[in-house]
């Protein structure tokens, strides 16, 4: 079983949709949970950034943890074809040598028709 | 201010070459970090530099890689014989201390392929 489950799609919605992306996890020991946008050709760019259980609001992303399920998700309100991306999930526990390293999903290629 | 950047952005190389891939963090970030993707799979950790020490190499793949980071500044990746499944993605990412609330910034990462 992976640490981190991501359907990788493609997704494609109209325009003005609400998007959902999701992701589930094995690991009991992850502490921060995050969602990175990512354009072709270009790095992993961070979105949201949430550390508990709960939903995490920032214009029109909402992040939501649900740690008893392991099960995280983002929605994206009133989409636009700029945010045509894949989106990454990733989770970070303290590794034990010192290190927050990065979990990631596969990612979901999410195309938004205009 | 300028973000991480990697050089070179893209590399072919035939099997049993060596390549070596450098990044340069963001200025002031002690945190510096390794990661890998190749293709049809996740973005993997490699390894995670604090300044000048190698804090957690638990993802380096096997002894053909090397990664160094001389002074705490930049640092380089070298692949010492590449083989075929070394193609893919390496990003590089650097940080503040690792905590809540601290973001890792990703270069665009460097395309190599092993043919």
């Amino acid at each position: 079983q992976k640490e981190v489950e991501q359907d990788p799609g493609p997704l494609s919605v109209p325009e003005g949709a609400i998007v959902s992306l999701n992701c589930t996890y094995s690991n009991s020991a992850f502490q921060y949970f995050m969602w990175y946008r990512q354009y072709s050709r270009k790095g992993p760019e961070l979105l949201m950034y949430t550390y508990s259980s709960g939903n995490k609001e920032d214009g029109r992303f909402t992040a939501q943890v649900d740690k008893s399920s392991k099960y995280i998700s983002l929605f994206i309100r009133d989409s636009q074809p700029s945010d045509s991306a894949t989106y990454l999930c990733a989770m970070s526990a303290y590794s034990g040598a010192g290190s927050y390293q990065l979990t990631f999903g596969k990612g979901t290629k999410l195309s938004v028709i205009p | 201010e300028a973000g991480v950047t990697q050089f070179p952005s893209h590399s072919v190389i035939e099997k049993g070459q060596t390549v070596t891939l450098r990044c340069d963090p963001i200025s002031g970030h002690d945190n510096l970090y390794w990661y890998r993707r190749v293709m049809g799979k996740e973005i993997k950790f490699l390894l995670h530099f604090v300044k000048e020490s190698k804090q957690d190499e638990s993802g380096m793949p096997n002894n053909r890689f090397l990664a160094e980071r001389t002074g705490g500044t930049y640092s380089t990746l070298k692949v010492q014989p590449a083989e075929l499944e070394d193609s893919g993605v390496y990003f590089c990412a650097s940080s503040h201390p690792p905590g809540v609330n601290t973001e890792a910034f990703f270069g665009q990462g460097t395309r190599l392929t092993v043919v």
